[in-house]
């Protein structure tokens, strides 16, 4: 089945410690999201790429880059993660813009 | 900007009501609204999608409905089950290829 695969489902770092998370898709969608997502709270849209084209909100910390390397990979770098930054990271893709999105399980990031 | 209120929070139901969770939206300039569902620990499920054009969309006891000029939808759920028990997003598509979530709607269907 085509889907968004999310790896891993679990992921614990240390304060300031680099971390990549990792989205692949097999729908050949064009945009892919990444999402922060803390307990209790909406989904927060932290940047998305549609095809190579980057696009960052506003208030993503500088903190967190992503690249995305073909169409079927996206990757989350938090490069000194902060205790804040524990959260569910979300992958989500569409086929263009402003369509159904569709998403990964995500991954919940822990911070020791 | 786009905010997205969902209410009530939290809905507790016994088995084989029918209810109805409710999103609203401040800026009607929208492309489409999207209902998703999220189980625990879990990312979201894909719903139903109105466009911006339609007034409803179904899909089995799931019936969505979108009133664009007053900034509200509906998510109606017939014969509800212990199976349905999830928090219950809506998201909006804006202008630039924006997605703005509500907080979503808890809800607990008491077998």
């Amino acid at each position: 089945d085509a889907m968004v695969i999310q790896n891993p489902r679990y992921q614990v770092t240390q304060f300031g410690k680099p971390v990549t998370l990792s989205c692949s898709q097999t729908l050949n969608h064009n945009v892919m999201y990444w999402y922060q997502q803390k307990s209790s709270q909406a989904p927060k849209l932290l940047f998305h790429y549609y095809d190579k084209d980057f696009n960052n909100e506003a208030d993503t910390p500088d903190n967190f880059q992503s690249r995305r390397p073909n169409t079927s990979f996206c990757f989350l770098d938090i490069r000194s993660p902060g205790l804040g930054d524990a959260a569910m990271y979300l992958c989500a893709t569409s086929r263009v813009a402003n369509q159904p999105q569709h998403f990964g399980d995500g991954t919940r990031l822990s911070i020791l | 900007k786009q905010e997205v209120t969902q209410i009530p929070a939290a809905l507790s139901v016994p088995e084989g009501e029918n209810l109805v969770l409710n999103c609203s939206f401040t800026d009607s300039a929208i492309y489409n609204l999207q209902w998703f569902r999220q189980d625990p620990g879990k990312g979201l499920t894909s719903l139903l999608l109105i466009q911006s054009s339609q007034r409803e969309q179904t899909s089995g006891r799931l019936n969505a409905s979108l009133d664009k000029s007053s900034g509200r939808s509906t998510l109606y759920i017939a014969a509800s089950q212990p199976g349905d028990s999830a928090t219950y997003l809506c998201a909006v598509a804006s202008t630039g290829n924006q997605f703005y979530f509500g907080t979503g709607t808890s809800l607990t269907v008491i077998p």
